[in-house]
């Protein structure tokens, strides 16, 4: 079985502020994660994505997130909030059937000016 | 080419008409998948199209019929739709094989409404 969860639905920084957005995973087998991020009536578009390489993975537009075992977590950062970072984000795994990614719930990033 | 484009934008359909969605993507991409999605929730899989075969299927209603003409389209059939299947269709694409480690890349969506 797979899951994660993403803790807290809706977050808001200041512009330049730094961005954590938490994920934490359930996996019965070594997990491969993801981000995604969403755009208002877009689909979803790849941040960056665990596959074991290596812990702290760099994804697009200055977000990286870094792999955690002891804590099950991956949380995404970015060191400076942007005004068009503002969009819902998504942690996904992908432990079990190769095809199937579970998604986490979503939070949505709000930056203020 | 990264791109998977999906057709129409926006769709409104009666209970009582037949409609199809269209997705295309030519990145060679050998699986591919519909999702719905509703307002403030992630994605949800309803298919999953493996070589041109259907490999996964969500229990989605039978009133939803996938087909994958080819490698590159896939289409969903929608017939007798109710008013709570108005969603956000996301179509994507991945590479095939044994790796969990293929990303999928997502269409815009088709914005469906049944009224």
């Amino acid at each position: 079985a797979q899951s994660v969860t993403q803790l807290g639905s809706h977050v808001s920084v200041s512009e330049g502020a730094l961005v954590l957005l938490r994920c934490n995973y359930s996996s019965s087998v070594p997990p491969y994660l993801f981000w995604y991020v969403q755009y208002p009536n877009q689909g979803l578009q790849l941040l960056l994505k665990y596959t074991s390489a290596a812990t702290l993975v760099k994804g697009i537009n200055g977000f990286e997130a870094e792999f955690k075992k002891s804590e099950t977590s991956f949380h995404l950062t970015k060191p400076s909030a942007h005004m068009s970072d503002a969009a819902e984000y998504f942690c996904a795994v992908n432990s079990g059937g190769y095809q199937k990614v579970t998604f986490g719930t979503g939070t949505k990033l709000q930056v203020i000016p | 080419d990264t791109e998977v484009t999906q057709t129409p934008k926006h769709l409104v359909m009666g209970m009582t008409n037949k409609k199809s969605l269209k997705c295309e993507q030519h990145m060679g991409h050998r699986a591919m998948y519909w999702y719905k999605q509703k307002a403030k929730k992630p994605p949800e899989l309803m298919f999953v199209y493996s070589y041109e075969k259907l490999s996964i299927n969500e229990s989605v209603p039978s009133r939803f019929s996938p087909e994958c003409p080819n490698s590159s389209l896939l289409n969903l059939h929608l017939h007798a739709l109710q008013p709570e299947d108005s969603a956000l269709y996301l179509c994507a694409s991945s590479q095939e094989g044994s790796s969990r480690t293929y990303e999928q890349y997502f269409g815009p969506g088709t914005r469906l409404t049944v009224t």
